[in-house]
């Protein structure tokens, strides 16, 4: 079975500092990692992928296989990347219940102005 | 823009009734999902369904149940409401994984409170 640990419950930063939000997984075959991020008063949404190794809004994210990590990262942080995260996992196969997203517990992030 | 549309913002209901959650998404994704959302818990999953008819057990399966009778549609019942049923409902729908779209949309939750 797959696992999601995200260490930190609560990360602060200030603005204009590098933050880094750390996840950490264990699966047996080759994942899929997501990062989701839901801002206040809004609906979960997909922040980026590791297939496709994009930059969204500043953040990027490398798949460590040899750590097993997947840590989020941007080099200066804004007030309006406050939100909740969750690192999320798929196994990256197809058919029956391996479709499913298994979701870290979640950072919350603050950014100090 | 609304994609993933949960019939409820808020919902309070008393403890044994019978509550259904409905999940209705435009995008013709094969999967759907309901999770719940609690602090420090983060999201778990409750059930979810990759073809119409079709559905799998989750994490917390216990004390719900599902429907899904069409492909955009996909209900949670919770049978008899307790209050350890209170939390953040959150439906998602996606493609298969694999396929290059792959991604979770999810829909605004509904905040149900049993008292």
């Amino acid at each position: 079975a797959q696992r999601v640990t995200q260490p930190e419950k609560l990360l602060s930063v200030f603005k204009g500092a590098p933050v880094e939000l750390k996840c950490n997984y264990s699966y047996s075959g080759s994942p899929e990692l997501f990062w989701y991020v839901q801002y206040s008063r809004q609906r979960l949404q997909l922040l980026l992928r590791h297939i496709s190794r994009e930059s969204i809004k500043g953040f990027t994210a490398d798949l460590n296989k040899g750590e097993t990590s997947f840590h989020l990262k941007k080099p200066f942080a804004q007030e309006e990347d406050s939100a909740m995260y969750y690192c999320a996992l798929s196994p990256r196969t197809s058919g029956g219940s391996n479709y499913k997203l298994t979701f870290g517990k979640g950072t919350l992030l603050t950014v100090n102005p | 823009d609304v994609k993933v549309t949960q019939s409820s913002r808020y919902l309070v209901k008393r403890t044994g009734e019978k509550v259904f959650l409905e999940c209705v998404q435009d995008m013709d994704h094969e999967n759907m999902f309901w999770y719940r959302q609690d602090p420090g818990l983060g999201l778990r999953l409750i059930y979810f369904s990759y073809d119409v008819k079709m559905k799998e057990k989750g994490d917390i399966p216990e004390g719900y149940s599902v429907s899904r009778e069409k492909k955009e549609r996909f209900s949670l019942i919770l049978e008899s409401a307790s209050t350890n049923q209170t939390s953040m409902y959150l439906c998602a729908s996606s493609f298969p994984a694999g396929s290059q779209g792959y991604g979770y949309t999810f829909g605004s939750g509904t905040r149900l409170t049993v008292v």
